[in-house]
């Protein structure tokens, strides 16, 4: 298996502009995790899926952020409008059980200028 | 709510010496405890987890923790490190039964030197 994907590895962006971030699980987990990581606030989780439905968005920071999982293959974390406080490695885990290990991407490196 | 706290922020360690990662817990109710492991550069990497049973769990490239529930510690340790295990490596608590919410520790640098 190929692992968790996550894409672009690497986004730079102005301030206000709209980012988009993807991931796909591993084929046949469940549960996916969205997940942000700084130096100030370590790593977070922002929000968690369990057969496509989100049960926990209470570490989205604002409105600005959406997460959607519209199959189980895919799912999005989208910022909109973006802010120079978002800049962050953000990643995305899935697992296959509630028990079981989480097993995180490669992560994606957001810089908001 | 759960919360972790490593203590050390930076462990610097010679290569072949043992190290000690520590990891405190707060939870008022029982717990799941894992740790992992962050190479540079890479997503986190499982070691180790508790579940149940024994206190003592060992997990890969020559990891153990042990669950000590009265002093509410999880911390990780190797007899003998190499280079290769200087990483950053996460505590993480998730509460028995409720969300699989996992609240991670802010990371503990390990560096080894030769």
């Amino acid at each position: 298996d190929a692992g968790v994907i996550q894409s672009p590895r690497h986004e730079v962006t102005e301030m206000g502009q709209e980012v988009t971030l993807r991931c796909k699980p591993i084929s046949g987990h469940d549960y996916l995790f969205w997940y942000r990581q700084t130096m100030m606030r370590g790593l977070e989780l922002l929000i968690y899926f369990n057969n496509n439905v989100p049960i926990d968005d209470s570490g989205m920071p604002e409105d600005r952020f959406s997460a959607k999982m519209p199959n189980a293959s895919f799912s999005t974390l989208k910022i909109q409008p973006s802010e120079p406080r978002d800049s962050a490695v953000y990643f995305c885990a899935s697992s296959p059980d509630s028990l079981y290990e989480q097993y995180f991407g490669p992560g994606t490196r957001l810089t908001v200028t | 709510a759960q919360s972790v706290t490593q203590l050390d922020s930076q462990v610097p360690v010679f290569e072949e010496a043992p190290v000690e990662l520590r990891c405190n817990y707060s939870s008022s109710v029982s717990v799941y405890l894992f740790w992992y492991v962050q190479y540079p550069n890479q997503g986190l990497q499982l070691l180790l987890k508790y579940l149940s049973g024994s206190t003592l769990v060992k997990g890969i490239n020559g990891f153990e923790a042990e669950f000590n529930k009265s002093q509410t510690s999880f911390h990780l340790r190797k007899p003998s490190v190499h280079i290769s295990d200087t990483a950053e490596y996460f505590c993480a608590v998730r509460v028995q039964g409720g969300s699989e919410k996992l609240v991670f520790g802010k990371g503990t640098k390990l560096t080894v030197n030769p």
